[in-house]
């Protein structure tokens, strides 16, 4: 069974400050994605990392994929209040288009 | 692109009663679409994966006939909760993937409160 684990699980900091979370599992996936979940709401795609040691950026989200693909991290620099809530890693299980989710972290941006 | 919907947004049942679940790709053709469900501060749970013109797969623990799955197009599937009970209230969200990627693209989640 394919298990990704994300660390830490709740994050709580100031607008402005920088914060990393991070995706680890002691499978390879193909690929991993990022979403991000408001209350209330579905989770949105933020991006698909599919290279070992990729790095992509979306404004202020930096994504990498490690080398081996076990492993991503998220890096959010001078984080805005519009920041706040739930982020998934999730990969897509061994022979099937079904995702295997983390259980998220839950990052909470103080004004 | 890469729009989903799902209705109704809410909806609040009495104990017995069925409620049907609508979720659509609007703008892309979805061979397969996902229903999870999810608890108050918890990750997605898969319930089941449905395929277009076939029986959906459901995950172990999921009742096939409580947890109706039906995927008549490309752009629909529908989950009929037969028979609620309060314990089915939580929060049910769709997805549907994107041919030839990994990638799922989700509904904005049913609220479903049983009475």
């Amino acid at each position: 069974t394919q298990l990704l684990e994300q660390s830490p699980q709740f994050l709580s900091i100031q607008e402005g400050e920088n914060l990393t979370v991070y995706c680890n599992s002691s499978s390879v996936f193909s690929s991993l994605q990022w979403y991000r979940q408001e209350p209330g709401e579905g989770p949105v795609l933020l991006v698909t990392v599919v290279t070992g040691g990729e790095v992509k950026k979306l404004k202020r989200l930096t994504f990498q994929f490690g080398d081996a693909r076990k492993d991503s991290s998220l890096h959010i620099t001078a984080a805005q209040p519009g920041d706040t809530g739930l982020y998934l890693c999730a990969g897509p299980s061994a022979g099937s288009y079904q995702l295997t989710f983390g259980k998220g972290t839950k990052l909470s941006v103080i004004p | 692109g890469a729009v989903v919907s799902q209705h109704p947004s809410w909806v609040i049942c009495k104990s017995g009663t069925s409620v049907k679940i609508e979720c659509r790709s609007l703008d892309f053709q979805a061979t397969t679409m996902f229903w999870y469900r999810q608890f108050p501060k918890q990750s997605l749970m898969l319930m089941a994966t449905s395929n277009e013109g076939s029986k959906a797969t459901y995950e172990q623990g999921v009742e096939k006939d409580k947890f109706l799955i039906n995927h008549a197009s490309l752009t629909l599937s529908t989950l009929t909760v037969t028979s609620a009970h309060p314990e089915d209230s939580s929060f049910y969200i769709c997805s549907a993937g994107l041919a030839g990627t990994y990638e799922q693209y989700f509904g904005p989640g049913t609220r479903l409160t049983v009475t």
